[in-house]
């Protein structure tokens, strides 16, 4: 599967805790996007990288959560002593336009923090 | 920030029977518009796009049309099947004030087409 993927696919953890996310692009795709999706609402852009820099970040994107794509392939997205309100789906994409254009998503991580 | 309205926010066809669904959006700069199909528990697809030097684009049973004058774009899907059913989302990039990119979803629209 040439596709984008995310892994993984589901995480249940407590208050608290640190969890971590990865997305795989698709192959020599430059732009990578984290968006965050909660029932019944469209995705909300979070953040996004061209090749390994992070770009532009979102007000959402609050200082308990980090995002890294270090070597301009793979990203990593880590929400630190998580809350409740962190439940959400967590959709990454990506994009082989340097302007945008035409973006190719993975099927989320569903995060559920008890 | 974009202010994007979708609507209408469900709708409910008979099988075979036509859905258009349209989104208005205030930043007169965007030049690129996509929809996008979510089927539950997937991450959204690319289904049809368009960009701002053609009026309407057509990909056999779904369409979209663009005005750019009225700043808004639709989503024609004819001779709907249950598979149809989804939830839509239409899509806003566009380049905020220091000259980064920006992506504004519209809030979604969940078809349901009726056997």
């Amino acid at each position: 599967d040439t596709g984008v993927s995310q892994d993984p696919r589901h995480k249940i953890t407590k208050r608290g805790q640190n969890v971590t996310f990865r997305c795989d692009p698709i192959s020599e795709h430059n732009r990578l996007y984290w968006y965050r999706q909660t029932l019944g609402q469209g995705p909300e852009f979070l953040t996004y990288f061209q090749n390994e820099a992070q770009l532009e970040k979102s007000r959402l994107l609050s200082d308990r959560f980090s995002a890294e794509r270090p070597k301009g392939s793979f990203s990593t997205l880590e929400i630190q002593r998580t809350e409740q309100g962190d439940s959400a789906m967590y959709l990454c994409a990506s994009s082989p336009h340097s302007t945008g254009g035409e973006q190719f998503f993975g099927p989320g991580t569903r995060l559920t923090v008890l | 920030g974009e202010n994007v309205e979708q609507h209408p926010s469900t709708l409910s066809v008979q099988e075979g029977d036509s859905a258009v669904i349209k989104c208005t959006y205030s930043d007169s700069a965007s030049n690129y518009f996509p929809w996008y199909k979510q089927e539950l528990g997937k991450g959204p697809q690319l289904i049809i796009d368009i960009r701002s030097n053609v009026g309407e684009k057509k990909d056999q049973r779904i369409a979209v049309t663009l005005n750019k004058t009225a700043k808004h774009f639709s989503l024609h899907i004819t001779e709907t099947q249950p598979e149809d059913s989804a939830v839509y989302f239409c899509l806003i990039p566009g380049v905020n004030s220091g000259g980064y990119q920006k992506v504004t979803f519209g809030t979604g629209t969940k078809l349901q087409v009726i056997p």
